[in-house]
């Protein structure tokens, strides 16, 4: 069964600097994919970035890179330059790319908050 | 607006009630998917369909719950004779195919009194 674990309920970054929102996942599939969402107040779920477990590189989108060390099964965001923009909560997510399975697995969120 | 769109945005409701909502995809998606959130947790799924064919089914979905999806397009998710626990955010998501990103919409916030 997949897992994910977002281990900080909230983080404190001062504007500008860069911080590492960490994720850890647990399945037995060698084929997964790992997701990134930001969930504003306004409660939309907006897609970060996307790491697949067959990906050699590290993903990056913009001020947004993905820390992925398959070994230790943890898939680490990184938003470098904060913006008080930033400030939601953001959430890991996961799919088991196994044929039928469309199922997104969620961990519990962190909330970042950016302070000026 | 060609984003996911959900209606209503907030629905408060007696218990016992029936309540419906509606999704209204990304137009050339294909796939949608239904997920619930309660305060302090992360998404978790409850339904998907592929066009309009229902494929798969949380067992959080209870059989007082329900959803459609009659011409593969908008999709309607009912809940009969709510109860408290029911209390939570609705999420609708689609996508364009598997392995791609789902897009979500901004849910519909229901609440039981």
């Amino acid at each position: 069964a997949q897992k994910i674990t977002q281990t900080q309920p909230g983080m404190f970054v001062q504007e500008k600097e860069a911080v590492t929102l960490d994720c850890t996942y647990d399945t037995s599939d060698p084929s997964y994919g790992l997701f990134w969402y930001k969930q504003p107040s306004s409660g939309e779920m907006i897609f970060l970035i996307y790491q697949g477990s067959y990906d050699q590189q590290n993903a990056t989108e913009g001020r947004y890179s993905l820390n992925f060390q398959k070994a230790r099964k943890s898939a680490n965001l990184v938003i470098s330059a904060s913006q008080l923009g930033d400030s939601a909560m953001y959430f890991c997510a996961m799919r088991e790319l196994n044929f039928g399975n469309e199922k997104l697995t969620f961990g519990t969120g962190t909330r970042l908050t950016i302070i000026p | 607006d060609t984003g996911v769109s959900q209606d209503p945005r907030h629905k408060i409701t007696k218990r016992g009630q029936n309540v419906t909502f509606r999704c209204d995809p990304i137009s050339e998606h294909n796939r949608l998917y239904w997920y619930r959130q309660t305060l302090g947790q992360g998404p978790e799924f409850l339904t998907y369909f592929q066009n309009e064919a229902q494929l798969e089914k949380s067992r959080l979905l209870s059989d007082r719950f329900s959803a459609e999806r009659p011409k593969g397009s908008f999709s309607t998710l009912e809940i009969q004779r709510t109860e408290q626990g029911d209390s939570a955010m609705y999420l609708c998501a689609s996508s364009l195919r598997m392995n791609t990103e789902a897009f979500f919409g901004q849910g519909t916030r229901l609440t039981v009194v």
